[in-house]
C-alpha cells in the first residue's frame, strides 16, 4: 500500500536558519502530495500541495517540489522564525482518495 | 477559515467504561467527517469515514463495535469508545470536509484519551 516516510525529529534550529524536512513516498500511480502543519494546541492545517510531477507548492515562505524520479517532496524554508515551531506532516492522496500521512516532524526554532 | 472543535480535549476514564468524543464543524457544513488515531511519534491512522445520515465506513482492523461513530448532523460527529481498555489510550483526531476533495479536510485539535 501507499506510505510516506519523514525524517524523525525533533529538528532544532536557530532563528533565520535554513530548514529542510525530508519526505519520501511509496505509491502506485500519480499521487497528489501535501504538507500539513500543526501548531501547539491546534488542528492540522494544509500548508501547501502539489498535484503533479515537477510542481512546486509554496506558502508562507515554505516550498516543496514534487520529484517523481526520487519520489520525494522535501519541505524547505530559507529563514525560519520562532513562530514556525510546530509539527509538520507530509501526506499523499492516491486513487483511494484518502490521505496517507507520514509520522510527523517536530520543528523547534530558538531565538 | 473553517474551524473544527473537539470536546473534550483530554479525558481520563476507568477501564471498562465508555467515553464519547464530539467533533463539530463550527462555521461550515461537513459532508464528510473523518476520525484518526495517533500513537506517540507515529503517523495519523485513519479509523473511519462518516457521511451525514449514513453508517460509517471503517478501515481494516478497526472494530466497529468498539469505536461507535455517529454523524447525526452536518456539523456534528461523535466517536464513542466502548468498554475502554488501557490499550485504547491514544490521541484521537477528527476532521471535517465540506465537499468532495479529500485533501480539503479541516482538523480538530484532538482529544487525549487515557484509560486507567
Amino acid at each position: 500500500g501507499d506510505s510516506v516516510t519523514q525524517m524523525e525529529g525533533p529538528v532544532t534550529l536557530s532563528e533565520e536558519a535554513f530548514l529542510t524536512i525530508n519526505c519520501t513516498y511509496t505509491a502506485t500511480g500519480y499521487p497528489s502530495l501535501f504538507w500539513y502543519v500543526q501548531y501547539p494546541g491546534e488542528g492540522l492545517q494544509l500548508l501547501l500541495k502539489a498535484t503533479k510531477a515537477d510542481d512546486k507548492g509554496s506558502n508562507k515562505g515554505f516550498e516543496a517540489t514534487y520529484r517523481k524520479e526520487t519520489t520525494s517532496f522535501h519541505l524547505e524554508k530559507g529563514s525560519v522564525q520562532v513562530s514556525d515551531s510546530a509539527v509538520y506532516f507530509c501526506a499523499l492522496i492516491n486513487a483511494g482518495n484518502m490521505l496517507t500521512f507520514g509520522g510527523g516532524t517536530r520543528l523547534m526554532v530558538k531565538p | 477559515g473553517a474551524v473544527v472543535s473537539q470536546h473534550p480535549s483530554r479525558v481520563i476514564c476507568k477501564s471498562g467504561t465508555s467515553v464519547k468524543i464530539e467533533c463539530r464543524s463550527l462555521d461550515f457544513q461537513a459532508t464528510t467527517m473523518f476520525w484518526y488515531r495517533q500513537f506517540p511519534k507515529q503517523s495519523l491512522m485513519l479509523m473511519a469515514t462518516s457521511n451525514e445520515g449514513s453508517k460509517a465506513t471503517y478501515e481494516q482492523g478497526v472494530e466497529k463495535d468498539k469505536f461507535l461513530i455517529n454523524h447525526a448532523s452536518l456539523t456534528l460527529s461523535t466517536l464513542t469508545v466502548t468498554s475502554a481498555h488501557p490499550e485504547d489510550s491514544s490521541f484521537y483526531i477528527c476532521s471535517a470536509s465540506p465537499g468532495t476533495k479529500s485533501y480539503e479536510q479541516y482538523f480538530g485539535p484532538g482529544t487525549r484519551l487515557t484509560v486507567t
